[in-house]
């Protein structure tokens, strides 16, 4: 059982670059999100999708992308890469948003560094 | 938006002795409450959780508390071990998953 698996580890990009940063989840889980960590700034919620077909937006989503085409997948996109997307970037499953009782499984993270 | 914070951002403890690590939460409406442990380089992993109609829960080693009145929960760690040495979140669930900023955990052997 892979868990949440996360691609790549570590990516450098230059201003204006586009890439999509990969998530896949093998528990059939319905909610995903999409986190970034930057220091002492905690972990900020992205997009998050409550199922195939349905995403929205959390704390801090401009400059990203998402879409939900499956259950098992939940790319994040940057259209046009900018310095301050520099972080490190985890994305999560859990089995449904309610009943609130279930923990949320994360990725490894993806380590971004835009030049 | 909401916020969760954490008291302090980095605490030291000698190898053997108890951690407590606090957070307060300002959302009156969360009602499960998640404490992660962060190692270097690695993802959040889940240590251990509490519903609101809960004032206590143990694990193993660890034990969570949570008061109601002053939106705080705290997590202790009994007998620190070096592998204990993490970054440790509290989340509250109140619709989203919200984080603390983190506690960095130094234990000294």
């Amino acid at each position: 059982n892979a868990g949440v698996t996360q691609t790549p580890k570590f990516q450098v990009l230059k201003t204006g670059q586009s890439m999509t940063l990969q998530c896949a989840q093998d528990m059939n889980h319905e909610y995903m999100s999409w986190y970034r960590q930057d220091p002492g700034m905690g972990l900020r919620l992205i997009h998050y999708s409550v199922g195939a077909g349905i995403t929205d937006q959390g704390e801090v989503p401009n400059g990203y992308n998402v879409s939900r085409s499956t259950t098992e997948d939940f790319p994040l996109r940057l259209l046009s890469a900018a310095p301050s997307q520099t972080s490190v970037y985890f994305c999560a499953s859990t089995t449904q948003k309610y009943p609130r009782n279930t923990e949320a499984f994360f990725g490894q993270g993806t380590r971004l560094t835009v030049v | 938006g909401e916020s969760v914070g954490l008291h302090l951002p980095t605490l030291s403890v000698q190898e053997g002795d108890n951690s407590i690590i606090n957070c307060a939460y300002s959302n009156s409406a969360s009602d499960y409450f998640i404490w992660y442990k962060q190692e270097s380089g690695k993802g959040p992993q889940f240590i251990i959780d509490i519903r609101s109609n809960m004032d206590k829960r143990q694990g193993q080693r660890v034990t969570v508390l949570l008061n109601k009145t002053v939106k705080h929960l705290s997590l202790q760690i009994a007998a620190t071990q070096p592998g204990d040495s993490a970054v440790y979140f509290c989340a509250e669930i109140g619709g989203q998953f919200y984080f603390g900023t983190g506690t960095s955990l130094t234990v000294i052997p």
